[in-house]
């Protein structure tokens, strides 16, 4: 199985700060990969897949960007709405893994 | 609009069986491309993929599980159906449907809502 390890766990930041997100791939993954938004209590939302494509209705302050083993989710400017836990996960073989997550909070 | 729905028991005994229904509106479980799979999440953790079904009924499962699960489809009600036999406590989690293409870029775009399966005695 490809893991992904997800960095840092946790981040806390302030409205407006620019926040990165790494994911590094155990395996080379070429450019499969997604990034996707949790709120507590809902289902996950893809915000970015192909490792740079924004998904269709996501805001343009979210990117992403990596290819092989290293890949990272900027969010530019942080909102309120954006305080949330962020996933990882390849695509490039089955199992498709997740990464463990990335809790972000308000500082 | 695609949607995906979660339904099932929300509460089984350790060594029972499960079976989770993902009934899927606005496209057809038989078109081209399409797939369906299950995810979990226990409380507090991160997700988990667990199997996938494709239109051509090609069956992918996580190794890790593979002796205790089955994904079928029912394309006349179009429906998925994922069984997990043996449960245990450390099977208690949010079970989550999702749809994605047969392309492999293609993430899983449209999410169910979950369903929290409790395993207890």
């Amino acid at each position: 199985d490809i893991q992904l390890t997800q960095s840092p766990s946790f981040l806390s930041a302030s409205i407006g700060d620019r926040v990165t997100i790494t994911c590094r791939a155990s395996q080379g993954i070429s450019s499969f990969l997604a990034w996707y938004q949790q709120t507590p209590g809902k289902a996950p939302k893809v915000l970015i897949y192909a490792a740079s494509t924004l998904q269709s209705g996501v805001p343009s302050r979210f990117s992403g960007s990596g290819s092989g083993t290293e890949f990272t989710l900027t969010i530019s400017s942080l909102q309120p709405e954006d305080f949330a836990t962020y996933y990882c996960q390849q695509l490039e073989s089955y199992p498709y893994t997740f990464g463990q997550g990335t809790k972000l909070e308000i500082k | 609009q695609i949607t995906l729905k979660e339904s099932g028991p929300t509460l089984v005994k350790p060594t029972q069986t499960l079976t989770l229904t993902c009934t899927v509106s606005g496209l057809s479980l038989s078109t081209s491309g399409v797939g369906v799979g299950w995810i979990r999440q226990p409380p507090g953790k991160a997700l988990e993929w667990l199997a996938l079904i494709y239109w051509n009924d090609d069956k992918r499962y996580s190794p890790s599980l593979k002796s205790r699960l089955t994904i079928t489809k029912d394309t006349s009600k179009n429906q998925v159906v994922l069984t997990m036999t043996n449960m245990d406590p450390v099977d208690t989690a949010t079970y989550y449907c999702a749809h994605r293409q047969a392309i492999q870029i293609w993430p899983f775009d449209y999410w169910g809502q979950g369903t929290l399966v409790t395993v207890s005695s």
